[in-house]
């Protein structure tokens, strides 16, 4: 069974740092890019980042402004989202997603995890 | 705001059909495949449609989707209580190079 499990969520004061964590089962990681996805309360989805399946092709969100590093660790099955300079608006439930690859060419998010919350607020 | 443009709500009786549309631009519907989440209440989102069309296995076939020039549209037939639920369309933006997402319809089944 495919999982994605976040953490790392949690309260810090506008201007902070803060590392999330997604830990991925069921399925081999290191096959699959992976992708941030937040949701601010009350409002909608909104990708942030994109890392391919080798970590060799990485994509932000223009909003982010050099402020937040993807990573991820194949040999953990772990991917990282390294928040920096944090703002209000950042604040949201932040979702790690698998991308999958289909007939060659299409790719869409199949499996989401449950998400962790951060809140940027002093 | 939004890249690509949803209705912010739809609603409809149990049993009819509704449809809810996605307009995007040449860099992103009209050039990528669409997909489909829907989000419960209080849930995180799950994968409805994919490349346009197509149903992932459990996913009812009351559930349709599909896509013309710049826009997509969802269609949801026999519509049923547990259907209420906000529905978001993504696609990938070549100009952007990146994931965007439609603003979301929140689906109230009446």
């Amino acid at each position: 069974e495919v999982q994605l499990v976040e953490s790392g969520g949690g309260l810090v004061k506008p201007g902070g740092s803060l590392r999330l964590s997604c830990a991925a089962s069921g399925f081999t990681f290191s096959s699959y890019s992976m992708n941030w996805v937040r949701q601010a309360p009350g409002k909608g989805l909104e990708w942030v980042s994109s890392i391919s399946s080798s970590g060799s092709y990485i994509y932000y969100a223009d909003s982010l402004k050099g402020r937040f590093t993807i990573s991820r660790d194949n040999a953990k099955n772990s991917l990282y989202l390294q928040m920096n300079s944090l703002r209000a608006e950042d604040t949201a439930v932040y979702y790690c997603a698998r991308e999958t690859l289909y007939s060659g060419s299409f790719y869409y998010f199949d499996y989401w995890g449950q998400g962790t919350l951060v809140t940027v607020s002093s | 705001q939004s890249v690509l443009t949803q209705p912010p709500s739809a609603s409809g009786t149990p049993g009819q059909r509704v449809t809810i549309s996605c307009s995007g631009s040449s860099s992103n519907i009209g050039s990528n495949t669409v997909n489909w989440y829907q989000q419960l209440p209080g849930t995180a989102p799950k994968l409805l449609i994919y490349t346009n069309n197509q149903r992932p296995s459990g996913v009812p076939d009351r559930f349709s989707g599909s896509k013309s020039g710049t826009s997509a549209s969802l269609a949801i037939s026999g519509l049923q209580s547990q259907d209420e639920a906000d529905y978001y369309c993504a696609a990938w933006d070549d100009s952007l190079n990146g994931w965007v997402f439609g603003g979301g319809t929140k689906l109230t089944v009446l």
